[in-house]
C-alpha cells in the first residue's frame, strides 16, 4: 500500500535559523510529488511539484528537492510568516497525503 | 481567476441530521476531489469525480456520498450526522485526472456536530 510519512511532526526554529523538513514515500509508481502550505482555518495552498529523482524547484526562501525514496523541503533563513503546516502528497492511484509538519518561527 | 469556492464556511448540526455542502471548482478544472481533515488523521480522501462520474472512493461509510454537475460544481452529503464527523471539510479541483497535476483547494466548510 502506498504510504507517506513526514518528519519531523512539530519544528521549532529562531528566525533565520535554516533547516529541512523531510517526506519519505513507498509507492509503486510515482506520478507527481507535491508540496503544500496550510494556515491554520484554511485550506493547502500548493507550493511545489516534482516528477523525477533529482528535480529541484525554488521559492523565496523554500527549496523543494526529490529523490527515489524521499523529498526535502529546504528552509532557508525563516521568518516567522512561514509558520504553517507544511504537507507532502504523492500522486499514484490517487493523491495520498502525509500527516504534516508544523512549523514554528519564532523572531 | 477565481480560486475554488466552497460554501458554506461553517455548519452546527445535531447529530442524526443530513447536511449538504458545496463546491465551485476553478473555471476550466474537470476533476473535483473531497477529502476530510481532522487533528488526529490528517487529510483523509473521501471521493473524486471526474466530468460527473465517480472515478475513486475512500474508505468511508455509505452515508457520505457526492455528485458532480455537468457545469463541474459538486456537493458531498453527508446523511445520519455522528458526533465523529466534526471535521474541516475540504474540496479540491485539478485540471488533470491522472494524478501529476496539483490540487488546488477552498478554504473548507467547519462542520460541527453536536
Amino acid at each position: 500500500e502506498d504510504q507517506v510519512t513526514q518528519s519531523p511532526e512539530a519544528l521549532r526554529l529562531q528566525e533565520g535559523e535554516s533547516s529541512s523538513l523531510n517526506c519519505s514515500y513507498t509507492v509503486s509508481g510515482l506520478r507527481g510529488l507535491f508540496w503544500y502550505r496550510q494556515d491554520p482555518g484554511k485550506g493547502p495552498e500548493f507550493l511545489f511539484t516534482l516528477y523525477s529523482a533529482g528535480e529541484e524547484k525554488e521559492k523565496e526562501r523554500l527549496k523543494a528537492t526529490l529523490t527515489k525514496k524521499e523529498s526535502f523541503l529546504h528552509i532557508t533563513a525563516p521568518k516567522p510568516e512561514d509558520s504553517a503546516t507544511y504537507l507532502c502528497a504523492v500522486g499514484n492511484n490517487d493523491m495520498r497525503f502525509g500527516a504534516g509538519t508544523r512549523l514554528t518561527v519564532k523572531p | 481567476k477565481a480560486g475554488v469556492t466552497q460554501t458554506p464556511r461553517y455548519l452546527i448540526k445535531t447529530r442524526g441530521q443530513q447536511v449538504t455542502l458545496s463546491c465551485s471548482p476553478i473555471s476550466g478544472h474537470r476533476s473535483v476531489s473531497w477529502y476530510q481533515q481532522t487533528p488526529g488523521q490528517g487529510l483523509q480522501f473521501l471521493f473524486e469525480y471526474f466530468s460527473e462520474t465517480q472515478r475513486n472512493k475512500g474508505n468511508f461509510p455509505g452515508r457520505f456520498s457526492g455528485r458532480q454537475f455537468s457545469n463541474s460544481r459538486s456537493e458531498m452529503n453527508v446523511s445520519t450526522l455522528e458526533l465523529g464527523d466534526s471535521a474541516l471539510y475540504l474540496c479540491a479541483s485539478s485540471l488533470a485526472q491522472n494524478y501529476n497535476s496539483p490540487l488546488h483547494f477552498g478554504n473548507g466548510t467547519r462542520l460541527t456536530v453536536t
